[in-house]
């Protein structure tokens, strides 16, 4: 079974610029979910999808968002880009309903930058 | 408030001693518990978690965790260290009723340094 596939691995961009970000999640996961990694904040939750809808929000601002399509597979968008959206942002999947408890599901994370 | 902590920073242990990672958490209810590891420049792996049932947990390459309810714990440990353990560790908690949701908070993690 494949694992969560996460494109591209590395990115740097300029100040103000955006970008956008993919996830593809384990094959039947229904639930994609986003998580920003700083060595200052540490691992924060962005938001999640289940069924193309977003279901969990984080305390982010609106710069960044997202969106998930019929075929599960996410994407994530951050708008005029900050110095401090420097980061490595995890792609995390799960199946979203069903049994209780389930884990989620990492992928190896896109690495941006912006100078 | 929900939230969880790991005191340390880093913990550092000698190949083939015991180890343990702690983890405390403050939330309402009962929560689901979990614990990753993270290599460098690599995405999280699952080790193991609490969702009900025994306190103690069994989970992949030799780790444990011991739920402890009155103490909101949740510590990892292993009884004999690889220096192949060292690695950074996370605990997260998934909030009591969002079950199936993927929203999960995570401690600040623990640097694990084992020394051959």
């Amino acid at each position: 079974k494949a694992g969560v596939t996460q494109t591209p691995r590395y990115l740097i961009k300029t100040r103000g610029q955006q970008v956008t970000l993919s996830c593809s999640p384990i094959s039947g996961h229904r639930s994609v979910s986003w998580y920003q990694q700083t060595p200052g904040q540490g691992l924060q939750f962005l938001f999640e999808y289940f069924s193309e809808t977003q279901r969990n929000k984080g305390n982010f601002p609106g710069r960044f968002s997202g969106r998930q399509f019929s075929n599960s597979r996410s994407e994530m968008n951050v708008s005029t880009l900050e110095l401090g959206d420097s980061a490595l942002y995890l792609c995390a999947s799960s199946p979203g309903t069903g049994v209780v408890g389930t884990e989620a599901f990492f992928g190896q994370g896109t690495r941006l930058t912006v100078v | 408030a929900q939230s969880v902590a790991q005191p340390e920073d880093q913990v550092n242990v000698a190949e083939g001693n015991p180890l343990t990672v702690k983890c405390t958490y403050s939330v309402s209810g009962n929560p689901y518990l979990f614990w990753y590891v993270q290599y460098p420049n690599r995405g999280l792996q699952f080790l193991l978690k609490y969702i009900t049932g025994d306190n103690l947990v069994k989970g992949s390459y030799g780790f444990e965790a011991e739920f402890n309810k009155s103490q909101t714990s949740f510590h990892l440990k292993k009884p004999s260290a690889l220096v192949s353990d060292s690695a950074l560790y996370f605990c997260a908690v998934r909030p009591p009723g969002s079950s199936n949701t993927g929203k999960l908070i995570f401690g600040q993690g623990t640097t694990l340094q084992v020394k051959p």
